[in-house]
């Protein structure tokens, strides 16, 4: 049982590159955030599914976009890099309800110059 | 707003003392509420949850936690600090009905021989 699996670990972008970061998990769990994390700002939000086909904004989600075509994958797609979106970035998935508790991958560290 | 407060950026600790991780947060509503640790270039790990019931949860690795609603707050606990404890944690809260989690900064534990 792999749990959530994100690729890549680590990543450098030049200004205005686009990529998309993978998440995978194989849980069978509806519930799949993106959160990215800063030093003193805690985790943030940035998009969320309940499901397939079904996608939410979180708290910074500009200049990021996501889909969920299936249970398992919710990759997040930066359009047009910028160095403030250097972060490290975590996938999560959660049984049933966010109540449950996430599990977390182990991260992708970006590094936008 | 929902919002999480941990006040203590870091906290040192000696070897086998107690420690107390503090976490506010304010609802107007019903929350759930969490934590995390997080080890050096690790994801998050789920200690432990409050969702209903007793006030005393009893997590993983020796933690636990006391609900107080009057106070509003989540404070983690621990009676014996080992080195391997040295980590970030996170407190978070989830508004009932909603699948957003609003995460604390964090609390930079650091145990010493």
């Amino acid at each position: 049982n792999a749990g959530v699996t994100q690729t890549p670990k680590f990543q450098v972008l030049k200004t205005g590159q686009s990529m998309t970061l993978q998440c995978a998990q194989d849980m069978n769990h509806e519930y799949m955030s993106w959160y990215r994390q800063d030093p003193g700002m805690g985790l943030r939000l940035i998009h969320y599914s309940v499901g397939a086909g079904i996608t939410d904004q979180g708290e910074v989600p500009n200049g990021y976009n996501v889909s969920r075509s299936t249970t398992e994958d919710f990759p997040l797609r930066l359009l047009s890099a910028a160095p403030s979106q250097t972060s490290v970035y975590f996938c999560a998935s959660s049984a049933r309800g966010a109540n449950y508790g996430y599990t977390f991958g182990s991260g992708t560290r970006l590094t936008v110059v | 707003a929902q919002s999480v407060t941990q006040l203590d950026s870091q906290v040192p600790v000696f070897e086998e003392a107690p420690v107390e991780l503090r976490c506010n947060y304010s609802s107007s509503v019903s929350v759930y509420l969490f934590w995390y640790v997080q080890y050096p270039n690790q994801g998050l790990q789920l200690l432990l949850k409050y969702l209903s019931g007793s006030t005393l949860v009893k997590g993983i690795n020796g933690f636990e936690a006391e609900f107080n609603k009057s106070q509003t707050s989540f404070h983690l606990r621990k009676p014996s600090v080992h080195i391997s404890d040295t980590a970030e944690y996170f407190c978070a809260a989830l508004t009932s009905g909603t699948y957003k989690y609003i995460f604390g900064t964090g609390t930079r534990l650091k145990v010493l021989a």
